[in-house]
């Protein structure tokens, strides 16, 4: 079974960028979408955006078009999610998931950000 | 974007007694596979979220049959036949029809 191990927790200040990885471990690192999806403190699911590696293709959600980049490195089967210019309501946990096929999510990263 | 809105919002139930989760779609979930991307999700208290139901009705692997799915188009349901103690969580929809794909606002299930 594919699993999913995220970075640790970042506190970062308002307007500067945060990188979370999520190392995939157990299958075929290029067939796999992986997803990241947010959620606030007490809040709901928010999916973000996800990258193909196989194709090199990535699909961002409207909310995060101009700030978020998802990436891939296949040597280490390992995605990345970089969020600029952050903001105090982008104090989350942060996902990576497989979202079209069973098995587990990441342990979530929270981020915090605070000044 | 398609919209999912779940209710109830707030779902205390009594241990052993049946439970169910409504949600519905702004627009039809079917794609043009003729599949129905339409997945339900349980999130355990400080846990990540783990996939019950794909496609409607189909139960993942190590799911328990008291588990239900339902539904067609833009109205689906999620039944547990008999809450236990291990079903406090929110449960949420989420379609992977079209993208982006959207999850609904989340159901808290608790118990009396």
């Amino acid at each position: 079974q594919v699993q999913l191990l995220q970075s640790g927790a970042e506190v970062k200040k308002p307007g500067s960028s945060v990188k979370v990885s999520c190392k995939a471990s157990g299958g075929i690192f290029n067939s796999m979408v992986i997803s990241w999806v947010r959620q606030a403190p007490g809040q709901g699911l928010e999916c973000m955006g996800r990258i193909i590696p196989i194709f090199g293709t990535t699909n961002y959600t409207q909310n995060f078009q101009d700030r978020l980049t998802i990436t891939a490195d296949a040597s280490t089967t390992t995605v990345f999610m970089e969020l600029s210019d952050l903001r105090r309501d982008d104090t989350a946990v942060y996902y990576c998931a497989r979202l079209g096929v069973p098995g587990p999510w990441g342990q979530g990263t929270m981020v915090t950000v605070s000044s | 974007e398609v919209v999912l809105t779940q209710s109830p919002l707030s779902l205390p139930v009594t241990l052993g007694q049946p439970a169910s989760i409504s949600c519905r779609s702004s627009q039809s979930l079917v794609f043009s596979d003729g599949n129905t991307y339409l997945n339900w999700y349980q999130q355990r208290p400080g846990q990540s979220p783990r996939r019950l139901i794909h496609t409607v009705s189909n139960r993942d692997s190590g799911v328990p049959d008291r588990f239900s799915g339902r539904g067609s188009g833009t109205d689906f349901t999620l039944t547990i036949s008999r809450v236990e103690a291990d079903d406090v969580a929110i449960y949420y929809c989420m379609q992977g029809t079209q993208w982006p794909y959207s999850f609904g606002q989340g159901t808290k299930l608790d118990i009396k």
